[in-house]
C-alpha cells in the first residue's frame, strides 16, 4: 500500500512563492502526479514526475526524490484563482493511484 | 468534447436502495476508475479496470460492485445503500502506460438517509 503525507492547509500572498511537500511510503512506484482541486470541482491534472528532477510547467514546478521518497509542488507568482486544493498522487506498479489528503492553499490578496 | 460524463449529479437516496452510478468517456482510454472523496480522507479508490471485460477491487471496494462490458461505460452499482456511503463519488480515465494521467468527471454528491 502507500502512505502519502502533506500539509492539511498553507496560507500565502497574491503574488509570493508557495512550495506543497509530499512525502510517500510505497510498496511499488510508477509515478507522482499533482492535480489541483478547486472547491465543488472534479481534481485536474498539474504535473507528473517519474525520474529525479525539477519538470517546469508555467508558474508552476514539481520536484522528485525517488531515494526520498519526497516531492514538491512550487507554485509562483501567486493569482487568486490559484486558491484551492493540491493533490498529490502517486501510482503503483498497476497503474493504480493512492492520494494524498490534499493541501488547501489560500492566496489572500 | 465531453470527456467523461456522470450521472446523476446529484442524488439523495434512503438507506437500502439500489443505486447506480453512471459513468461514460469518449476518449477511448483503456482505464477507468471510481473513487470516493469525503471530507480530511481524500481520494480512495473503490474499484477499477484497465481494459474492457477486466475489473478489479481498490482500496474500499466493499458494498459496491462495477461492470466493464465496454470500453466507454463504468457503471457503478451499489446494491444496499447505507448512510456511511454518502459521499461526492468521481470516476476517472486513463491510458495505460507512461504518462497517462487521470481525466476526471464532474462529480456525483450522493446522501445517504
Amino acid at each position: 500500500g502507500q502512505n502519502i503525507d502533506q500539509p492539511t492547509e498553507m496560507t500565502a500572498t497574491e503574488g509570493a512563492i508557495v512550495q506543497i511537500n509530499c512525502t510517500y511510503q510505497t510498496s511499488g512506484f510508477n509515478g507522482l502526479f499533482w492535480y489541483q482541486q478547486h472547491a465543488g470541482e472534479a481534481p485536474t491534472f498539474l504535473s507528473y514526475n517519474v525520474l529525479d528532477g525539477l519538470e517546469e510547467k508555467g508558474r508552476f514546478s514539481s520536484f522528485l526524490s525517488r531515494s526520498k521518497g519526497y516531492s514538491y509542488l512550487l507554485l509562483k507568482e501567486l493569482q487568486m484563482k490559484d486558491s484551492a486544493s493540491y493533490l498529490c498522487a502517486v501510482r503503483d506498479g498497476d497503474y493504480k493511484l493512492s492520494f494524498g489528503a490534499g493541501t488547501t492553499v489560500t492566496v489572500r490578496a | 468534447i465531453a470527456g467523461i460524463t456522470q450521472a446523476p449529479t446529484s442524488q439523495i437516496l434512503a438507506a437500502g436502495r439500489r443505486m447506480t452510478l453512471r459513468c461514460t468517456q469518449d476518449m477511448r482510454h483503456n482505464a477507468m476508475y471510481w473513487y470516493r472523496q469525503d471530507l480530511g480522507l481524500g481520494l480512495r479508490l473503490i474499484h477499477y479496470s484497465n481494459t474492457a471485460g477486466t475489473t478489479g477491487k481498490g482500496e474500499v471496494p466493499d458494498g459496491y460492485s462495477v461492470s466493464r462490458a465496454n470500453t466507454d461505460d463504468f457503471p457503478l452499482t451499489l446494491a444496499s445503500a447505507v448512510p456511511s456511503q454518502t459521499s461526492v463519488y468521481f470516476c476517472a480515465s486513463s491510458d495505460a502506460g507512461e504518462g497517462g494521467e487521470q481525466f476526471f468527471g464532474p462529480g456525483t454528491r450522493l446522501t445517504v438517509l
